[in-house]
């Protein structure tokens, strides 16, 4: 079946300006992360949405970014004025319901590039 | 004490070698763990569950430790294909909800 799909593959945006990325959960999954990976470094936790709970929103590094969950699926991760420190390649998962032993499948990624 | 931790390596092995990674965690309560393998500039995948009783899946074996709050990852008969960085993921689960912390990676380069 299909993966978790994430675009654009690549955006290259000018500080300052605002962006959108797209993560595409597989179907049927509850739980939807977002991580972001900078170059050489380990994943940061960013955001996390369980069903129609309230997301955990402890790994937003600050006010410019947000994300939304619509109609528990499809997920936009939001950073507005971007910095030259936001470049990095964001990452999007999702799972199955909760539960022990729950795996987590990543899409491709978005790979942003503040110039 | 962090979370999760790894050595980073990077362990350099000869082809055909035995190798082996530990995780430690800080949460005794910690449930359920993983190993993701992550290619150069691709994303991180499912390598195995690590189960309490400890499990195998061809050449690799994961064990965990609850004791000594540690998981291990053994990788025999190495191949070059190997080569990867290895993620120690722990999920310390509140009620139904996930806090799942990942390692920074161990990398591997397996030599020819």
């Amino acid at each position: 079946g299909a993966g978790v799909s994430q675009s654009p593959s690549n955006k290259v945006t000018e500080k300052g300006k605002d962006v959108e990325l797209r993560c595409d959960p597989i179907s049927g999954h509850t739980a939807l992360y977002w991580y972001r990976q900078s170059l050489g470094q380990g994943l940061e936790f960013l955001i996390y949405f369980q069903g129609n709970s309230a997301p955990d929103k402890s790994g937003l590094p600050s006010d410019r970014f947000s994300a939304e969950r619509t109609g528990g699926s499809v997920s936009t991760l939001t950073i507005q004025r971007t910095q030259q420190e936001d470049s990095a390649v964001y990452l999007c998962a999702s799972s199955k319901d909760p539960g022990q032993g729950r795996e987590q499948y990543f899409g491709p990624g978005t790979r942003l590039t503040v110039t | 004490r962090k979370e999760v931790e790894q050595d980073p390596g990077p362990f350099n092995v000869p082809e055909g070698a035995t190798v082996a990674f530990n995780c430690t965690y800080s949460n005794s309560a910690s449930q359920s763990f993983f190993w993701y393998r992550q290619d150069c500039r691709k994303e991180p995948k499912l390598l195995m569950s690590v189960y309490s009783s400890g499990n195998e899946d061809g050449r690799f074996t994961a064990q965990l430790n609850r004791a000594s709050q540690y998981i291990s990852l053994l990788i025999r008969d190495s191949k070059l294909s190997d080569s990867a960085t290895y993620l120690c993921v722990v999920n310390n689960q509140v009620n139904r909800d996930d806090k799942i912390i990942f390692g920074k990676g161990t990398r591997l380069h397996i030599l020819p």
